[in-house]
């Protein structure tokens, strides 16, 4: 089976840094994607990894480690539009389709 | 423009009525899903289709059919709707290589109510 976990709510401040986690158990990965969903509305496509290593897109940026099962989202110069959920999901090589971790709803503070 | 529209946006219906949630997209996509996502569950997945005619259930697939007739169009259709299948769903295009790497391109949403 799939296990993806990711903190459930983190908060920070507008201008600052914040990392988000995700740890995943996977058998056959093909890739880990985030995404990022304001409340009531559809899910939009941030970053993709497949390979170990950093993305960096904008204020945005993406790490993976394969052998640890791990990566994060990074978020810098945070905007108050940045308060959203953030979504990592997890492409197995068999499979077309993504299976999704929970969420993380991150909460930006003036 | 690049789009994934659904059809109805809300929906208030009763328990055993049928109902039919419309997806279309004009990405010549082959591959579509459907999901649902509910509170501390995430966005679970219901069925996909790898191209016409060629369906496979998800994670969440009991009390849901789709069909797959042509490549635009993947409609959801619940037979006997209930109430624990009151949620928010989304239908998502996915671009497969050498046009994109499986990222998902969602759909408005649609909020549905069983009463």
């Amino acid at each position: 089976g799939q296990n993806i976990d990711q903190p459930t709510e983190m908060t920070a401040t507008e201008g600052a840094i914040v990392q988000i986690n995700c740890t995943y158990q996977t058998s056959g990965f093909n890739g880990l994607f985030w995404y990022q969903q304001h409340a009531g509305e559809a899910p939009t496509f941030l970053s993709y990894n497949v390979l170990d290593g950093l993305e960096e897109k904008g204020r945005f940026s993406s790490f993976l480690s394969r052998s640890k099962g791990y990566s994060y989202l990074l978020l810098k110069e945070l905007q108050m539009k940045d308060s959203a959920s953030y979504l990592c999901a997890v492409k197995r090589e068999r499979y077309s389709t993504l299976t999704f971790g929970k969420g993380t709803m991150l909460l930006v503070s003036p | 423009e690049a789009q994934v529209t659904q059809n109805p946006r809300y929906l208030i219906t009763v328990t055993g009525k049928k109902l039919t949630v419309t997806c279309s997209q004009n990405m010549n996509h082959e591959y579509m899903s459907w999901y649902r996502q509910d509170p501390g569950l995430g966005l679970r997945q219901i069925y996909y289709s790898m191209n016409v005619e060629v369906t496979d259930k998800g994670d969440v697939p009991e009390g849901y059919k789709v069909s797959r007739k042509e490549k635009r169009n993947f409609p959801l259709i619940l037979e006997s709707p209930s109430p624990n299948q009151t949620s928010l769903y989304f239908c998502a295009s996915i671009a497969t290589p050498p046009r994109g790497y499986y990222e998902q391109y969602f759909g408005p949403g649609t909020r549905l109510t069983v009463t």
